[in-house]
């Protein structure tokens, strides 16, 4: 069985340029979560997706972040404008419920100049 | 106070050594505990569950000491691939079962 993808797996961008970042969870697994890894923090919860819904967003930083699930398969989130300090290691994970284990992609490095 | 902490280390330890790391947590409605393992440059996994009794899982044993808000992991006859950061993982439980907690990781190198 496959298992969590992203793309890309790096990404180089300016300051103020857009990115947008995909990730295909495993099949049907209803459960989608964006996670955020900055230089030297710990990874950080960003949202979570029930299906096609937005079930919790309270980790997202600002409105310069859009995530979306549409069809409830993939997501992407998009970051526009980016600003240096989003630079860092966006992980997705995906579970077939609530209270499953998480099942982590393997990330896409992103690096704001 | 960060709601997962860990000692970074990094831990270097002989090939054979037995190592133990501790995470304190913040929230005493989280229910469900967990170790991860992350290799450099790689995603999270799962390595296992802490259960209220203890768990242990090979050369693995996690404890989780609820009165204290304490989990340990311990790791006996270390391997070569063992080397990896270990990550203390708490849902806020109480609901916030989606949202894993993380702490920073503690490094631990296995040298031959």
């Amino acid at each position: 069985e496959a298992g969590v993808t992203q793309f890309p797996s790096h990404s180089v961008i300016e300051k103020g340029q857009t990115v947008t970042l995909r990730c295909d969870p495993i099949s049907g697994h209803d459960n989608l979560y964006w996670y955020r890894r900055v230089m030297g923090k710990e990874i950080k919860f960003l949202l979570h997706f029930v299906k096609e819904s937005k079930q919790d967003e309270s980790g997202m930083p600002n409105n310069r972040f859009l995530a979306e699930r549409t069809g409830g398969t993939y997501s992407t989130l998009k970051v526009q404008p980016a600003e240096l300090e989003d630079s860092g290691v966006y992980f997705c994970a995906s579970s077939p419920g609530l209270a499953d284990t998480q099942y982590f992609g393997p990330g896409t490095r992103l690096t704001v100049l | 106070r960060k709601e997962v902490e860990q000692d970074p280390g990094p831990f270097n330890v002989p090939e054979g050594a037995t190592v133990a790391f501790n995470c304190t947590y913040s929230n005493s409605a989280s229910q469900s505990f967990f170790w991860y393992r992350q290799d450099c440059r790689k995603e999270p996994k799962l390595l296992m569950s802490v259960y209220s009794s203890g768990n242990e899982d090979g050369r693995f044993t996690a404890q989780l000491n609820r009165a204290s808000q304490y989990i340990s992991l311990l790791i006996r006859d270390s391997k070569l691939s063992d080397s990896a950061t270990y990550l203390c993982v708490v849902p806020p439980g109480a609901g916030g079962y989606n949202k894993l907690i993380f702490g920073a990781g503690t490094r631990l190198a296995v040298h031959p």
